[in-house]
């Protein structure tokens, strides 16, 4: 299996900040990368598909980069309602497995 | 608007057996039958865990191997329904299952996937 590893496992920032998550997959899955939000309560939420491309609808401070093994989800300007929980995905093998997740607080 | 519907969760003793189901609806000008699903499963307070995924025609199937040899994923397409077997259940598989509807969006020879849709989750309790 392609594991995928997170870091942090959690943030505090402010509003205004740039956050910065990364996701580390244990082989190379090109750019099968996905990004999701979460928030308590709700399910999950695409952000961030093929490791850079923005969902529709998403805000455009949001943006994520990599490709290979190594991949970063960047948030600018951090905004309150943007807390939450923020996983990535590998959609490289048909066994699409989450990271641990990167608990972001306000 | 695609809406998934998932039923059949609830408190059973270890050991025992569940099936959950997913009703898919709101398909407008593709099907149920285009489309990869997936269960995923979330332990309160915990992260997410992909569970099981089944391809739109059923002949790619995948599980986690927390799960394999116990869970069996099917779809009935007639049906719009997706299901999820689950056989000798244990404490650890105390979760909210969610359904999913796998998106595939290519440009030029690369294909990407992703959950697009999501149910809004059964609670499976085990526990004797």
């Amino acid at each position: 299996d392609i594991q995928l590893t997170q870091s942090p496992s959690s943030l505090s920032a402010s509003v205004g900040d740039s956050v910065t998550i990364s996701c580390r997959a244990s082989q190379s899955i090109a750019t099968y990368l996905n990004w999701y939000q979460q928030k308590p309560g709700k399910v999950p939420k695409v952000l961030i598909y093929a490791a850079s491309s923005l969902q529709s609808g998403v805000p455009s401070r949001f943006s994520g980069s990599g490709s290979g093994t190594d991949f970063t989800l960047t948030i600018n300007n951090l905004q309150p309602e943007d807390f939450g929980t923020y996983y990535c995905q590998q959609t490289f093998s048909f066994r699409p497995l989450f990271g641990g997740g990167t608990k972001v607080e306000i | 608007e695609v809406n998934l519907v998932e039923s059949g969760g609830g408190l059973v003793q270890p050991g025992r057996s569940l099936r959950l189901s997913c009703a898919a609806s709101g398909f407008t000008f593709d099907s149920f039958g285009d489309y990869a699903m997936h269960w995923v499963r979330q332990a309160p307070g915990k992260g997410l865990e992909w569970v099981s995924g089944i391809s739109w025609d059923s002949n790619d199937i995948g599980y986690a191997d927390s799960v394999k040899g116990r869970f069996t994923v099917s779809r009935d397409n007639a049906k719009n329904s997706l299901y999820l077997q689950m056989n000798s259940l244990r404490t650890e598989d105390t979760a909210f299952y969610y359904c999913a509807k796998d998106v595939e969006h290519c440009s030029g020879v690369v294909c990407s996937n992703w959950f697009d849709t999501w149910g809004q989750g059964t609670l499976v309790t085990v526990s004797s």
